[in-house]
């Protein structure tokens, strides 16, 4: 079945630690996307990209890098430089618009927390 | 730069009920899409409906309709015979049309609305 995975669900990182959130896609699709969840606050842009070995920062890049060396894989690491690290990550990837549907498709999200 | 406001933190709705969830959005561009996203307890992410912005009927999907007004930048969803397993957050998305060749865009997510459906 095609679809977008996440791993872990849960992560613990200790402060001054970078962790790295795994996000793979098998629905051949072009853009991935990184997506903080806060309460409150709904879905904030971290990161995206276009295509393999482009990306571009969103609206809360800071404390965070990504990379992009194959279309299926799109990892997120939080670095110590993040201040708050503790949410909930989404990762989704959608389609370019060829004709008609270019929603996005999420992956079961990973929930990080900082001890 | 686009928004997406949704000024209804939390609504409630009675079983089998109609509720209106409203969003508004700010933008420059002509062409471009907007979506209703549904996030229940599991956290899963589920698009509930798309409308394209050149397109002046309103997209409809089973119980789920929408009412959009493009000069007023408005985009409401509309659930009918509501159920208990519509309890869910609801997202209000907006992404500008992808260019030529098909670059994408940002898809921009609102603050959202979490609804209740009573027994």
């Amino acid at each position: 079945d095609g679809g977008i995975t996440q791993s872990p669900k849960y992560l613990f990182r200790k402060e001054g630690q970078n962790v790295t959130l795994s996000c793979e896609q098998n629905l051949n699709h072009d853009a991935m996307y990184w997506y903080r969840q806060d309460p409150g606050q709904g879905l904030r842009l971290i990161y995206y990209s276009q295509i393999v070995n482009d990306f571009q920062k969103g609206d809360i890049a800071e404390g965070y890098s990504v990379s992009r060396e194959k279309k299926e894989s799109f990892p997120l690491t939080v670095t110590s430089a993040q201040k708050n690290p503790t949410a909930f990550y989404l990762c989704a990837s959608s389609a370019p618009f060829r004709g008609l549907g270019t929603e996005a498709f999420f992956g079961q999200g990973t929930r990080l927390t900082v001890v | 730069a686009q928004t997406v406001t949704q000024s209804q933190p939390e609504m409630s709705v009675q079983e089998a009920e109609t509720v209106t969830l409203s969003c508004t959005y700010d933008t420059s561009e002509n062409n471009y899409y907007l979506f209703w996203y549904k996030q229940p307890p599991s956290r899963q992410m589920i698009l509930v409906i798309r409308q394209e912005a050149y397109k002046q009927q309103n997209a409809t999907e089973n119980r789920f309709s929408v009412n959009f007004q493009k000069a007023a930048k408005s985009f409401s969803l509309k659930i009918s015979d509501s159920q208990l397993g519509d309890t869910a957050m609801y997202f209000c998305a907006f992404m500008k049309r992808p260019g030529r060749g098909g670059a994408t865009n940002k898809l921009i997510f609102g603050t959202g609305t979490l609804l209740a459906v009573q027994p």
